[in-house]
């Protein structure tokens, strides 16, 4: 109940283009839900975070979806740039529970 | 403003050997505190976290300990070294009515 399973393991996009990062989840207590972006050597970084009271949230070129219905939620970055190659993580918390549950990681590369 | 420190940022260390890495949280009390392994792919795994002085939730067990003796120091530790103890560790906090996490800089850990 704990889990949250993020696909693809790695994503390949040309400049310009879409990516899309997806997350599910079974525990129903969660109730924030942010994305986390991380570059080499450096420890992961807060991108964008959405509650379950809105089903999407845009921040510039990066964007949120959430299905609380299916219990899902997704990332889109729009034009998406070779600076945007990175791994990327989604995550959930809820209640009582002091601790972030995340997902395995996206390894995005963004061809020039 | 609130900002976290975590060193060494490299470290090599021969197998039993001891292990000690500090963090530090500044500009905030009573934080949250986190100490998270990424091993060789991209997981976060969660080692220990903290709500308070003396206060250590152990998430698996293994060759390493934390310990938290002021507010917004938290270290982790091990008597002897194992190769498998080589990664990337990171220390994260969060306030008390916060949910997301501010991660460090990580510190890289080879065990040789």
């Amino acid at each position: 109940q704990q889990q949250v399973k993020q696909s693809p393991q790695s994503l390949i996009v040309q400049k310009g283009g879409i990516s899309i990062i997806n997350c599910a989840y079974e525990n129903t207590a969660f109730d924030y839900f942010p994305w986390y972006q991380q570059f080499p050597g450096k420890g992961p970084a807060l991108l964008i975070a959405i509650r379950p009271d809105v089903s999407e949230k845009k921040e510039g070129r990066f964007t949120i979806s959430f299905n609380k219905s299916a219990k899902q939620f997704s990332l889109h970055i729009m034009d998406s740039q070779p600076g945007d190659s990175a791994t990327y993580f989604c995550a959930a918390k809820g209640g009582s529970n002091y601790k972030l549950t995340f997902g395995k990681g996206t390894l995005l590369t963004v061809n020039p | 403003s609130q900002t976290i420190h975590q060193w060494p940022a490299t470290l090599v260390q021969p197998v039993g050997s001891p292990l000690s890495l500090e963090c530090t949280v500044e500009g905030t009390s009573n934080p949250n505190l986190y100490w998270y392994r990424q091993a060789a792919g991209r997981g976060l795994q969660l080692l220990f976290y903290s709500v308070g002085i003396g206060q250590i939730s152990s998430e698996v067990p293994q060759n390493l300990s934390a310990s938290r003796p002021q507010d917004r120091q938290f270290i982790l530790s091990s008597k002897k070294l194992l190769l498998s103890d080589s990664g990337f560790y990171l220390c994260a906090w969060t306030g008390f009515l916060d949910y997301g996490y501010t991660f460090g800089s990580g510190t890289r850990l080879t065990v040789v």
